[in-house]
C-alpha cells in the first residue's frame, strides 16, 4: 500500500522553528518529486515546497521563501520541511505529497502545526 | 500568486448532474493542460479526481470529468450521490515549477 505519514507538528510561539517529517511507504521513494501543501483552519489548500528527485531543483511559495527548507533522504524514504521564523499565519495541516509531474497523486494524512503566542 | 476563483458553494439533488468552475489566467489555466482537481471530505486529506483537465485516475468513478475553454475549467459530476458530498479543490501549474489552487467549493447534495 503507498502510504505517506507525517510528523513533527505542534505548538509553538511566533518566531519559532519546527521541523516536519514524511516517511514514505509502499513505492520507490527516490523517483518521485515530493511537495509540501498546507491548509489553514477552514481554508483552503496552498502549495507550499517542492524537491526533485536528486534534490537538485527546490522550489518554495513566496509566503514560506527564505524561512522555510525542504529536503529528503532517499535512503530513509523521508522528506522533511525546517519551518523558521514562523508566523502566526502559517498555522495550517502541512501534507506531505507525492508528485507525478502532472498533479498532486498521493497525499499524507497531515500534521497540524500551530503558531500562537 | 493569486489562488483561482471558484464558486463558494453549489448544489444538487441526488441523480442530477452539477457543474462548478474555476477561473485563471492565461498564466495558469490557460497556458497550460495541467489543471487537476481534488476531493475532500471533512476532516480528510484531498484526493486526486482529475489531472491535465480531463483525465481520471484509476478508480475514480467516470461520474466525474472535466473540461477546459480558455482560462476556465470546469468539473462536471454527473448522477450525484450522497457520498459526494465534499469540498472540491481545483489546481493549476502556474509556471516556474510553481502551483496555484482554488478557493475551494463545497459541494451539498440535498
Amino acid at each position: 500500500e503507498v502510504r505517506l505519514v507525517e510528523s513533527g507538528g505542534g505548538l509553538v510561539q511566533p518566531g519559532e522553528s519546527l521541523r516536519l517529517s514524511c516517511v514514505a511507504s509502499g513505492f520507490t521513494f527516490s523517483t518521485y518529486t515530493m511537495n509540501w501543501v498546507r491548509q489553514a483552519p477552514g481554508k483552503g489548500l496552498e502549495w507550499v515546497s517542492y524537491i526533485t528527485r536528486s534534490s537538485s531543483f527546490l522550489h518554495y511559495a513566496d509566503s514560506v521563501k527564505g524561512r522555510f527548507t525542504i529536503s529528503r533522504d532517499n535512503a530513509k524514504n523521508s522528506l522533511f520541511l525546517q519551518m523558521n521564523s514562523l508566523r502566526v499565519e502559517d498555522t495550517a495541516v502541512y501534507y506531505c505529497v507525492r508528485d507525478s509531474g502532472f498533479a498532486f497523486e498521493i497525499w499524507g494524512q497531515g500534521t497540524m502545526v500551530t503558531v500562537s503566542s | 500568486q493569486s489562488a483561482l476563483t471558484q464558486p463558494a458553494s453549489v448544489s444538487g439533488s441526488p441523480g442530477q448532474s452539477i457543474t462548478t468552475s474555476c477561473t485563471g489566467t492565461s498564466s495558469d489555466v490557460g497556458g497550460y493542460n495541467l489543471v487537476s482537481w481534488y476531493q475532500q471530505h471533512p476532516g480528510r486529506a484531498p484526493k486526486l479526481i482529475l489531472y491535465e483537465d480531463t483525465k481520471r485516475p484509476s478508480g475514480v468513478s467516470n461520474r466525474f470529468s472535466g473540461s477546459k475553454s480558455g482560462n476556465t475549467a470546469s468539473l462536471t459530476i454527473s448522477g450525484l450521490q450522497a457520498e459526494d458530498e465534499a469540498d472540491y479543490y481545483c489546481c493549476s501549474y502556474a509556471g516556474d515549477t510553481r502551483w496555484v489552487f482554488g478557493g475551494g467549493t463545497k459541494l451539498t447534495v440535498l
